[in-house]
């Protein structure tokens, strides 16, 4: 099957700058999407990715490399509501239609 | 525009109850889904639904069943329940399943079967 591998728990300073891995395997690929949630809360969209590159949207940027099977997440001038968990999900063909499969979350701690 | 709904919010059952997760969305999407987060896993998909009076199963089906008989809602059923089965349960839907549109999701359920 699909594994989807990110870091367990990362720690980073207010105000910093902070890089989230992902990675996962590259057959059947279809795009690859980023999810934020707050402990309690509902995942909340962040980013897509399909086409190698960076995707810049504000204080988040999400890069993509198709051949080697690697995205990450950029967090700029980090703030301390960003303290969340990131989950990295990726499309697989199933059947007729699609399905995401999704990484364990990576969990973001911000520091003062 | 409430986006996707979830009721209850939390529910605590004995071991064999039975109980009905109903999710609501008013975005007019033609696909919903039933992921279960369980602590160090990603979501796993349970069931989903392509359109109204269809579902299909997803990785982790057994001991779940569901209906679609309206579009805008998709029930989640547990018939005996396991405390296996204690996890958050999230709604969720998209406008097409063509593995790039978004899904939006409901707030969540927490069960907890003793």
């Amino acid at each position: 099957g699909q594994n989807i591998d990110q870091p367990t728990e990362m720690t980073a300073t207010e105000g910093a700058i902070v890089q989230i891995n992902c990675t996962y395997q590259t057959s059947g690929f279809n795009g690859l999407f980023w999810y934020q949630q707050h402990a309690g809360e509902a995942p909340t969209f962040l980013s897509y990715n399909v086409l190698d590159g960076l995707e810049e949207k504000g204080r988040f940027s999400s890069f993509l490399s198709r051949s080697k099977g690697y995205s990450y997440l950029l967090l700029k001038e980090l703030q301390m509501k960003d303290s969340a968990s990131y989950l990295c999900a990726v499309s697989y063909p199933r059947g007729s239609n699609y399905q995401l499969i999704w990484g364990a979350g990576t969990k973001l701690i911000i520091k003062p | 525009n409430a986006g996707v709904t979830q009721t209850p919010k939390f529910r605590v059952l004995k071991t064999g109850q039975s109980m009905t997760l109903l999710c609501a969305q008013d975005m007019n999407h033609e696909y919903m889904y039933w992921y279960r987060q369980d602590p160090g896993m990603g979501l796993r998909l349970i069931h989903y639904s392509v359109g109204e009076g269809t579902t299909a199963k997803g990785e982790v089906p057994d001991g779940y069943n569901v209906s679609r008989l309206k579009k805008q809602n998709f029930l989640l059923g547990l018939e005996s329940a396991a405390p296996s089965q204690t996890s958050v349960y999230f709604c969720a839907s998209s406008y097409s399943t063509s593995g790039t549109d978004t899904q939006y999701f409901g707030p969540g359920t927490r069960l907890t079967v003793l």
